[in-house]
């Protein structure tokens, strides 16, 4: 089954304590994204990857590293978490042409304290 | 820069009700529109799309048209589900640039049987 896994789904943590939120896909894809969603402002693209090794900043990088070491991984890293990047996270892949569907991950409920 | 207006919501009716969501955009050239759906705890998944204008794209009884002359792509369906209670979201992707997919606010649809 075509997916985009994201690991893990709830996380509640405190100010400055490293974390990482896996994300995966099976679909080849080359294109990879995280979004946040806050209310009231839809999606917001944090970062996304063309290919392995290959990453750019969206809207909204400040407070998040991504890495791309292999095509179906793509993880996010908050160094120093802070409580403004309490939000919901979605990993997303796509094909990459401009008509091509995102599938998106199931979410990351993230609280940071 | 490329954006994307929604209707606020929440919006509630009955079931068998008509539905329009509305969505506006603002883009450079000939952008892919889509509109995408968030069931309760899940990530967001493909309900339709568009690709140039007069386009039509239709999935599961909902139907919006690309709309150059109005900047619009407003979703409809002539008789809402319980089982349609969800978020919609319209979104945007230009030509020029595949990763710079821009997400509305979302709109919440609840129904009532």
């Amino acid at each position: 089954e075509a997916q985009v896994t994201q690991n893990p789904r709830y996380l509640i943590t405190v100010t400055g304590k490293k974390l990482t939120v896996t994300c995966s896909q099976n679909m080849n894809h080359e294109y990879m994204s995280w979004y946040r969603q806050d209310p009231g402002l839809g999606l917001r693209q944090i970062y996304y990857s063309m290919n392995v090794e290959v990453t750019d900043k969206g809207d909204v990088p400040e407070g998040y590293k991504v890495s791309r070491k292999e095509k179906r991984n793509f993880p996010l890293i908050l160094e120093s978490p802070s409580p403004n990047q309490t939000s919901l996270y979605f990993c997303a892949s796509t094909l990459g042409g401009v008509t091509d569907t995102q599938y998106f991950g199931p979410g990351t409920r993230l609280t940071v304290l | 820069g490329n954006s994307v207006t929604q209707m606020e919501g929440p919006v509630t009716l009955s079931e068998e009700a008509f539905l329009t969501i509305n969505c506006t955009y603002t883009a450079t050239g000939y952008p892919s529109l889509f509109w995408y759906v968030q069931y309760p705890g899940e990530g967001l998944q493909l309900l339709l799309k568009a690709t140039k204008a007069d386009d039509k794209g239709s999935n599961k009884g909902f139907e919006a048209t690309y709309r150059k002359e109005t900047t619009s792509f407003h979703l409809e369906k002539g008789s809402v589900q319980v089982s349609d209670s969800a978020v919609y979201f319209c979104a945007l992707r230009p030509r020029y640039n595949n990763n710079d997919m821009r997400f509305g606010a979302g709109t919440r649809l609840t129904v009532k049987p």
